[in-house]
């Protein structure tokens, strides 16, 4: 089944622990992002990746990492948690080369609390 | 600035009564509106996307339609599995979607 998954699904953690939410695609996908989605805020973009290798800032950058060593995989990384990022995270996956129309598939969510 | 507008916010149908979601945007160039469907708790669910003005898609008891300045979904006869969140995205030529913040419908029996 073509789907894009992640891991955790719920995280609860303390403010400065490092953590690392996993999100992995099975339908060949070049490019790949990140979005939180917070009450009234709507889906923000955090991070995406065009192709292996590649990955650029989206409209919400600060205080998170990525990396997109496999093209199936694009991990999102929080350095030093705090409690502004406690939100709804969605990895997403489209198939990318270039062209930026392509219809973004969106994986199950992560619910994230920071204390 | 990019801008994307859901109305309404809120939205109670009777099973079988029909209505329609807008979504207005602001965009320096379109180049494509894309519809989901959220359930509580997961991720959005793609639905249509829409290219150019007059464009319409229809997909069960839901059509989407384009203009130059907004989208409006359709739901004909809704059911209770109808009930969701809906949301509009536009693509204006960057590398990220811009997201409305969505409109919650429920259909009751």
């Amino acid at each position: 089944e073509a789907q894009v998954t992640q891991n955790p699904r719920y995280l609860i953690t303390v403010t400065g622990k490092k953590l690392t939410v996993t999100c992995s695609q099975n339908m060949n996908h070049e490019y790949m992002s990140w979005y939180r989605q917070d009450p009234g805020l709507g889906l923000r973009q955090i991070y995406y990746s065009m192709n292996v290798e590649v990955t650029d800032k989206g409209d919400v950058p600060e205080g998170y990492k990525v990396s997109r060593k496999e093209k199936r995989n694009f991990p999102l990384i929080l350095e030093s948690p705090s409690p502004n990022q406690t939100s709804l995270y969605f990895c997403a996956s489209s198939l990318g080369g270039g062209r930026f129309t392509d219809t973004q598939y969106f994986g199950p969510g992560t619910r994230l609390t920071v204390l | 600035e990019d801008q994307v507008t859901q109305s309404p916010e809120a939205l109670r149908l009777q099973e079988g009564e029909s209505s329609s979601l807008n979504c207005s945007y602001t965009v320096s160039g379109l180049r494509g509106l894309f519809w989901y469907r959220q359930d509580p708790g997961k991720g959005p669910e793609f639905l249509f996307t829409l290219y150019s003005a007059g464009e319409e898609k229809e997909k069960e008891r839901l059509k989407a339609t384009l203009t130059k300045k907004e989208s409006f979904l359709h739901i004909t006869a809704p059911k209770p599995e109808d009930s969701a969140t809906y949301l509009c995205a536009v693509n204006p030529g960057r590398r990220a979607l811009t997201f409305g913040s969505g409109t919650r419908l429920q259909v009751q029996p």
